[in-house]
């Protein structure tokens, strides 16, 4: 089966950087991505890592280990309208499944 | 490009009903899928498609049919509405060579009293 973990829930002050893991077990892996969505609103992407080591997007930053099954975003200068949830998931094939999300409150 | 889009917005049907969400998208995406989303909770993948007329189950199809009659779209059949079903329904498309850079449409909520 599929199982992935993220921590439920995040606060970090306006400007400040904040890392949100995500460790998983899966049969079969061809990469982690990682989701944001706004409260009420679809999931929109942000990054994808399908070997390891450091993807930067901007602000955003995403990191992989396949040797240890874990991954993490880092988001840099957090803004106000960073609040949201982001979730990761992996992809097996054409199949691709999430974890439940980590509510990130950005505090001014 | 109007992108991914979905209808209705919301929805709300009686213990079973049968209905069909309705998705489509102007991206000339090979892949499709349908997600449904509880509260607090990832979403988890209902069906999939890799291009028209091919489909396959995700990790949560029963009670639920897909069809893929051309590219751009890829309604989502239910078949006989249970209160279990209660929730927020993504549909999603991406490129092949990308198929994990998906593109959502805004989502429908449904209620099954």
């Amino acid at each position: 089966g599929q199982s992935l973990e993220q921590p439920s829930e995040v606060t970090a002050v306006e400007g400040a950087i904040v890392q949100i893991n995500c460790t998983y077990q899966t049969s079969g892996f061809y990469g982690l991505s990682w989701y944001q969505q706004h409260d009420g609103g679809a999931p929109t992407f942000l990054s994808y890592n399908a070997l390891d080591g450091l993807e930067e997007t901007g602000r955003f930053s995403s990191f992989l280990s396949r040797s240890d099954s874990y991954g993490y975003l880092l988001l840099q200068e957090l803004q106000m309208k960073d609040s949201a949830s982001y979730f990761c998931a992996v992809g097996n094939f054409n199949k691709f499944y999430f974890g439940s999300g980590t509510k990130l409150n950005v505090k001014p | 490009n109007a992108g991914v889009t979905q209808t209705p917005k919301f929805q709300v049907l009686k213990t079973g009903q049968s209905m069909t969400l309705q998705c489509a998208q102007d991206m000339n995406h090979e892949y499709m899928s349908w997600y449904r989303q509880d509260p607090g909770m990832g979403l988890r993948l209902i069906h999939y498609s890799v291009g028209a007329g091919i489909t396959d189950q995700g990790e949560v199809p029963n009670g639920y049919n897909v069809s893929r009659s051309t590219t751009e779209d890829f309604p989502l059949r239910l078949l006989s509405a249970a209160p279990s079903q209660t929730s927020v329904y993504f549909c999603a498309s991406s490129k092949t060579e990308t198929v994990h850079e998906q593109y959502f449409g805004p989502g429908t909520r449904l209620t099954v009293t």
